[in-house]
């Protein structure tokens, strides 16, 4: 598995897009880059994943770098309910999550 | 989407006794399965691997004998914590995944586990 790293904290503005880096430098060809979110005293909620290619779906778009060293996942009109810590995770075929620190997003009014 | 019910959601129990923690898969046939403990202000660290039908692989530092892990269909595993004691609380959370490479692993809402 892949050693992410992500900054430990970001505010955004609500309404505003949040863009959230993560440095996966250590990828492999085959490794995915997936995205969780936890809020507080909750189970980590899985919000997006992608191998090289752009994702979106309903709550997110993932931007990978073409050398897939790092990621971006956006949010892109972040609310009041957004404020989580979000967990960037590259494992390894065994699909294991080693969970970094993670970036504590808040969202302010 | 895939959803993973964890029982229970909290329980607190004297020292000494042992405490099982529920995980089922509802809505997909979980290959593996997985559990994390997580400690107040940190971030999740994966305990073991249950692969159904097989012994679960713990890893380094988790004793085997102290968390006792089973997962004998593709619904379910269980997370014994044996003789539990007061360093034994934290709030425990399981995730499964349909099946291993690729596939989102989708958590349960954790067990609270206070140990007196």
């Amino acid at each position: 598995d892949a050693k992410t790293t992500q900054p430990p904290s970001m505010d955004c503005a609500e309404g505003r897009a949040a863009n959230l880096p993560c440095n996966h430098s250590t990828i492999s060809g085959n490794e995915y880059v997936y995205w969780y979110r936890q809020i507080h005293s909750q189970g980590p909620q899985y919000i997006i994943h992608g191998l090289k290619n752009n994702e979106t779906n309903e709550m997110a778009s993932l931007i990978i770098t073409e050398d897939r060293k790092s990621s971006t996942l956006i949010l892109p009109h972040a609310t009041l309910r957004d404020t989580a810590v979000y967990y960037c995770i590259a494992p390894n075929t065994g699909n294991q999550f080693y969970f970094g620190t993670g970036t504590s997003l808040t969202v302010i009014p | 989407g895939a959803v993973v019910s964890q029982h229970p959601s909290r329980v607190i129990c004297k020292s000494g006794t042992s405490v099982k923690i529920e995980c089922r898969s509802l809505d997909f046939q979980a290959t593996t399965m997985f559990w994390y403990r997580q400690f107040p202000k940190q971030s999740l660290m994966l305990m073991a691997t249950s692969n159904e039908g097989s012994k679960a692989t713990y890893e380094q530092g988790v004793e085997k004998d102290k968390f006792l892990i089973n997962h004998a269909s593709l619904t379910l595993s269980t997370l014994t914590v044996t003789s539990a004691h007061p360093e034994d609380s934290s709030f425990y959370i399981c995730s499964a995944s349909a099946r291993a490479g690729n596939q989102p692993q989708h958590f349960g809402d954790g067990t609270r586990l206070s140990i007196l």
